[in-house]
């Protein structure tokens, strides 16, 4: 069945540093693909989308590309703040079902 | 427009209860769905719907039933309470034609 793998964490940065968290999906067809961010005590939010092949989604400095090729949908941001503190979902919609990864804990050292 | 409304927020029951967590959307969604998240875990499906009247079961179904008798709701019952159930609980909606999801608040449920 359709499944996301996210890169296992906890993630820990400095402040200004370079972040990368890896998502590979295995899915039939071509499913939209999600990031979601949780921060602590909340619920869950839209970080970013990409519904085909080769489309970037982009949101607070956030980016990640839809890589239909190595079926991958990877987490970038240049320079992460504090304040990006959180757990961090991708998933992917197929079929009216919206299937989550394990989810990713983000922790930023000033 | 109130979007996705999950009650109650708190619950603790004893093992052995039955209850049911309710879920209302008043966007006219067709695709419906409950998930369970726990620690390290993720949000794992429950259950799913695809319209009024069609469920199906995600990747944890056991100890949970659910029905879709009109568009707005979508209530999860839990038939006999156990502690391994003990988890927040999320449900979600969208459109045929968004790519958006809508989440409510959580149901936080604890089991002694």
């Amino acid at each position: 069945g359709d499944s996301v793998t996210q890169m296992e964490g906890p993630v820990t940065l400095s402040e200004e540093a370079f972040l990368t968290i890896n998502c590979t999906y295995t899915a039939t067809g071509y499913p939209s693909l999600f990031w979601y961010v949780q921060y602590p005590g909340e619920g869950l939010q839209l970080l970013l989308k990409a519904t085909k092949a080769d489309d970037k989604g982009s949101n607070k400095g956030f980016e990640a590309t839809y890589r239909k090729e190595t079926t991958s949908f990877h987490l970038e941001k240049g320079s992460v703040q504090v304040s990006d503190s959180a757990v961090y979902f991708c998933a992917l919609d197929q079929g009216g079902k919206l299937i989550f990864g394990q989810g990713t804990e983000l922790s930023v050292k000033p | 427009n109130a979007g996705v409304t999950q009650t109650p927020k708190f619950q603790v029951l004893k093992t052995g209860q039955s209850m049911t967590l309710q879920c209302a959307q008043d966007m006219n969604h067709e695709y419906m769905s409950w998930y369970r998240q726990d620690p390290g875990m993720g949000l794992r499906l429950i259950h799913y719907s695809v319209g009024a009247g069609i469920t199906d079961q995600g990747e944890v179904p056991n100890g949970y039933n659910v029905s879709r008798s009109t568009t707005e709701d979508f209530p999860l019952r839990l038939l006999s309470a156990a502690p391994s159930q003990t988890s927040v609980y999320f449900c979600a909606s969208k459109g045929v034609r968004g790519a958006t999801w809508h989440f409510g608040d959580g149901t936080r449920l604890s089991i002694l």
